[in-house]
């Protein structure tokens, strides 16, 4: 039981190229969220995924895209990268969102753009 | 708009001794209050969750604390150890209904980081 992970776990992007970060959860989980973690900020989220085949904007969505066309998968992309979108970015998954789910985290990729 | 404080922003402490983290926030609708501890270069991982009608509680070493009314929380270290050394983050949901989608909003704080020296 490998719970949430992500691949890369770095990567380094010049300004305009484009990337998919993975996420991937063996838990069954219906929830599935991207966040990112910038210095001296809280996380903030990005998009999430209440099903297979349904995404939602969260917070700070400008800038990315997501799919999930399975329900253990959950990417993320990038189609121009932008030095403002260099950060820590995680995964979560839950199974479900009231109460007191709790969510269970990836371990990160950290992402430079230049 | 919904805000999570967090204090202090670090705190050093030697191995063995008790510290405490604060919480204050201002999120409605209140569905749960969680902690998590971040060590660095990982992901956060859960300590607590705490519904509107839980005041207290602990995980191991760990007391968390609630006061609804006041929308406090804390988090009490005891007997410190040196895998201690972390990020502590607080974070409070809110329920949300949206276009028919369920959706918890999670807030989170910025962190009070720990550092616990031999």
């Amino acid at each position: 039981n490998a719970g949430v992970t992500q691949t890369p776990k770095f990567r380094v992007l010049k300004t305009g190229q484009s990337m998919t970060l993975l996420c991937a959860q063996d838990m069954n989980h219906e929830y599935m969220y991207w966040y990112r973690q910038d210095p001296g900020m809280g996380l903030r989220l990005i998009h999430y995924s209440v099903g297979e085949g349904t995404t939602a904007k969260g917070e700070v969505p400008d800038g990315y895209n997501v799919s999930r066309l399975k329900k253990q998968n959950f990417l993320l992309g990038l189609e121009s990268a932008a030095p403002s979108q260099t950060s820590v970015y995680f995964c979560a998954s839950s199974y479900s969102y009231s109460g007191s789910y709790e969510q269970y985290f990836g371990p990160g990729t950290r992402l430079t753009v230049t | 708009k919904n805000q999570v404080e967090q204090s202090p922003q670090s705190l050093i402490i030697l191995e063995g001794k008790n510290c405490t983290l604060q919480c204050n926030y201002t999120v409605s609708p209140f569905s749960n209050l969680r902690w998590y501890k971040q060590d660095t270069g990982r992901g956060p991982v859960s300590l607590t969750i705490m519904t509107f009608s839980e005041n207290t509680k602990s995980n191991g070493r760990y007391t968390a604390t609630l006061d609804a009314d006041t929308k406090q929380s804390s988090l009490h270290i005891t007997a410190s150890q040196l895998s201690d050394s972390a990020s502590y983050i607080c974070v409070v949901s809110a329920f949300i209904n949206a276009g028919g989608t369920s959706y918890g909003k999670l807030t989170f704080g910025q962190g009070t980081i720990l550092t616990v020296h031999p």
